[in-house]
């Protein structure tokens, strides 16, 4: 079974530049999670997805993060324009039978 | 917000000790889960214990669940350097959601 697939895996980008970020869940998961990872702390949950439903957006910066899921399979986050305090792992994972499972994430660093 | 408080921060032991990491959380929650994560790499799952659940063991691993003391601990025995990782505690809320703690850093000395 193929895991949850993530790209770029790293990326590097000057403040006030945007960038997108790529998932692609384990075929079948209808749940869908982005969270951002700084250095030295757990992931942080910015918005769950049901199908291409938004379950939960409470912890996203909407003036300058978006995501979307528009056929409930593959997703894309967004970050425009990107601060210097974006730097982070972004972690998309998608829920199993009654765990969740990590792609291996896309390395952000904002100069 | 922080649900899991994990201690300690970081963990050093040698090959064949056993390891115990503690996770402090503050609601209620539906289930507790361990996961791990090697540098640079995604999380993954441990093991899940459920609210109604006090012992759960899979392999080398042990977790217990206190709901009274809202705290689980999670025991690696016999340790390798393999282990080497973070380990975090996610409380899962009755409507699914994970909440994450700061996670406790181990490293296995061969």
């Amino acid at each position: 079974e193929a895991g949850v697939a993530q790209s770029p895996r790293y990326k590097i980008i000057e403040k006030r530049q945007s960038v997108a970020f790529w998932c692609n869940p384990i075929s079948g998961h209808a749940t869908l999670y982005w969270y951002q990872q700084i250095l030295g702390q757990g992931p942080k949950l910015l918005i769950q997805f049901q199908n291409n439903g938004v379950v939960d957006d409470s912890q996203l910066p909407k003036d300058r993060f978006s995501a979307e899921r528009l056929k409930g399979v593959d997703s894309t986050l967004k970050i425009q324009p990107a601060k210097l305090e974006d730097s982070a792992v972004y972690l998309c994972a998608s829920l199993g039978l009654a765990a969740q499972y990590f792609g291996p994430g896309t390395r952000l660093t904002v100069l | 917000s922080q649900q899991g408080e994990e201690d300690p921060q970081a963990l050093s032991i040698q090959e064949g000790e056993n390891a115990t990491m503690n996770c402090s959380y503050k609601t209620s929650i539906n289930n507790l889960q361990w996961y791990r994560q090697n540098s640079g790499r995604g999380l993954v799952h441990l093991i899940l214990i459920r609210s109604n659940e006090r012992e759960k063991h899979s392999g080398r691993l042990r977790v217990t669940l206190d709901t009274s003391k809202k705290s689980s601990s999670l025991l690696i025995t016999a340790s390798r350097a393999a282990d080497t990782a973070s380990y975090f505690c996610a409380t899962v809320s009755s409507y699914g959601k994970l909440t994450f703690g700061q996670g406790t850093i181990l490293t296995v000395h061969p």
